[in-house]
C-alpha cells in the first residue's frame, strides 16, 4: 500500500531523444508526487512535482504527466543532455507523511 | 538558496561504536527527516520528525537508532552501537509547512569497519 513502483531501472538514450520514467502508486490517499534527481556522491534534488488535481506539468524541458484513474505518472525529459545522465527517483506523499520513494532509474544519456 | 548541510561528509567507524550525524535544517522548515541509501540502491526512510518529536519510524529505526533536535536548529542521528550492515549514505532532509518541497542535504557516507 505504501510502495511507489518504479520503472525501468535503467535507461540508455542518444542526446536529444525523450527517456520516459513511470512511476506506479497504490495508496489513493497520496496528494503530492515529485522527481528527484540525483547525481553520484549527492543528495536527491527536486526536479518538479506534480498534485492529482492536473493531468500534466511542465517546467523546462522536464515535464511529468499523471493519470489519476491508472494511478501512474511518468517524468519526460525532452531534447535530452548527457548532462542529464543522473538517477531519478520518483516519491509520493500525503499531508504530513514521510515521502516514499521508487527504487530509482539510473539514466544515461550519450552523445 | 537556504540549504540543508550534514557533517561529517565522510565518517570510518569501527563495529560496536556509537556514530552521531548532523544535520542542520532549512531555517523555516518544520518537517524532517532521516533517510538512508545503500549504495547504488533506493532512497529508505528512517524516521520523521515534527513538533518536537517522531512522528513516525521505519521498521529499520530500531533501538539502535535515535534522534534529537538538541537546540533547536541542529538535527542529529545517533547510532548507538553500528553494525556491518548500516554502512551507507545517510541523507537529513527538510520540508517546510506544507509538507511538500523537500530538500534534502549532501549526505553523510557512514562506513563501518
Amino acid at each position: 500500500q505504501q510502495q511507489v513502483k518504479q520503472s525501468p531501472q535503467s535507461l540508455i538514450v542518444q542526446k536529444g531523444g525523450i527517456p520516459i520514467i513511470n512511476c506506479a502508486y497504490e495508496n489513493t490517499a497520496f496528494d503530492y508526487f515529485p522527481w528527484y534527481q540525483q547525481f553520484p556522491g549527492k543528495g536527491p534534488a527536486l526536479l518538479i512535482a506534480i498534485r492529482p488535481d492536473v493531468s500534466e506539468k511542465k517546467e523546462g524541458r522536464f515535464t511529468i504527466s499523471f493519470n489519476k484513474s491508472a494511478k501512474q505518472f511518468s517524468l519526460h525529459i525532452m531534447d535530452s543532455q548527457p548532462g542529464d545522465s543522473a538517477t531519478y527517483f520518483c516519491a509520493a506523499n500525503r499531508g504530513n507523511t514521510p515521502f516514499v520513494f521508487g527504487k530509482g532509474t539510473r539514466l544515461s544519456v550519450i552523445a | 538558496e537556504p540549504e540543508v548541510t550534514q557533517t561529517p561528509s565522510h565518517q570510518v567507524t569501527q563495529m560496536g561504536q556509537e556514530v552521531i550525524l548532523r544535520c542542520v535544517p532549512i531555517s523555516n522548515h518544520l518537517y524532517f527527516y532521516w533517510y538512508r541509501q545503500i549504495l547504488g540502491q533506493k532512497v529508505e526512510f528512517l524516521v520523521s520528525f515534527y513538533n518536537n518529536e517522531i512522528s513516525e519510524k521505519s521498521e529499520i529505526f530500531d533501538d539502535q537508532f535515535s534522534v534529537e533536535r538538541p537546540d533547536g536548529s541542529n538535527f542529529t542521528l545517533k547510532i548507538r552501537s553500528t553494525k556491518l550492515e548500516d554502512s551507507a549514505m545517510y541523507f537529513c532532509a527538510s520540508a517546510g509547512p506544507r509538507n511538500t518541497e523537500a530538500f534534502f542535504g549532501q549526505g553523510t557516507r557512514l562506513t563501518v569497519v
